[in-house]
């Protein structure tokens, strides 16, 4: 059974702020993905990772950087956070191309 | 980018009744279209998908349509319970990557006992 696990459920932070969230699968996947989650727009895709250490800028990169220097984690990094980055941040990871992606639980990001 | 709009945002209906969702898009490099689904307070999992070279799949009370020449594909749920009340939401394929998908806006359905 796949197993995609994000650092934490609720994180506040206030404005400035560097933010770390980190995201984990134990299913070898090469795929590997950062959404936002917003009322109304569905999930956009911020970063996705192919391969360690290889990222791809998705929807709305801008104010986001990642790192994979492990298959296994994927990392979301907002350098200073803002109001308009309070959002739920969902991880998912695939075996592939075209492959089901398979969800972690989400953090709840509150920026004051 | 990819434009994947999902209808309606709200559906409520009578358990028992049928359920449909619609999903269009406007281009795509695959044949990979799926749709998840989300409960309350829980993360997305995958419920059915379905590949190009098929028109229709079913699994149960779950049919997925799809029309490639017209761009649009359908979430058809027959026979709903209460447990089928979530957001469902779809997703297609970027037109210059297989890794990447466009997610629609979303699909909360109520079930009504």
């Amino acid at each position: 059974d796949v197993k995609v696990t994000q650092s934490s459920r609720y994180l506040v932070k206030r404005t400035g702020e560097k933010v770390f969230l980190e995201c984990v699968q134990d299913m070898d996947h090469e795929n590997m993905f950062w959404y936002r989650q917003d009322p109304g727009l569905g999930l956009r895709l911020i970063y996705f990772s192919y391969d360690v250490k290889m990222k791809e800028k998705g929807d709305i990169p801008e104010g986001y950087s990642v790192s994979r220097e492990k298959k296994e984690r994927f990392s979301l990094i907002l350098e200073s956070a803002s109001t308009n980055q309070t959002s739920m941040y969902l991880c998912a990871s695939s075996p592939g191309q075209e492959k089901t992606q398979y969800f972690g639980p989400g953090t709840r990001l509150l920026v004051l | 980018g990819e434009n994947v709009e999902q209808h309606p945002s709200t559906l409520s209906v009578q358990e028992g009744d049928s359920a449909v969702i619609k999903c269009t898009y406007s281009d795509s490099a695959s044949n990979y279209f799926p749709w998840y689904k989300q409960e309350l307070g829980k993360r997305p999992q995958l419920i059915i998908d379905i590949r190009s070279n098929v028109g229709e799949k079913k699994d149960q009370r779950i049919a997925v349509t799809l029309n490639k020449t017209a761009k649009h594909f359908s979430l058809h749920i027959t026979e709903t319970q209460p447990e089928d009340s979530a957001v469902y939401f779809c997703a297609a394929p970027s037109w210059d990557s297989f890794n990447k998908f466009y997610f629609g806006s979303g699909t909360k359905l109520n079930v009504k006992p």
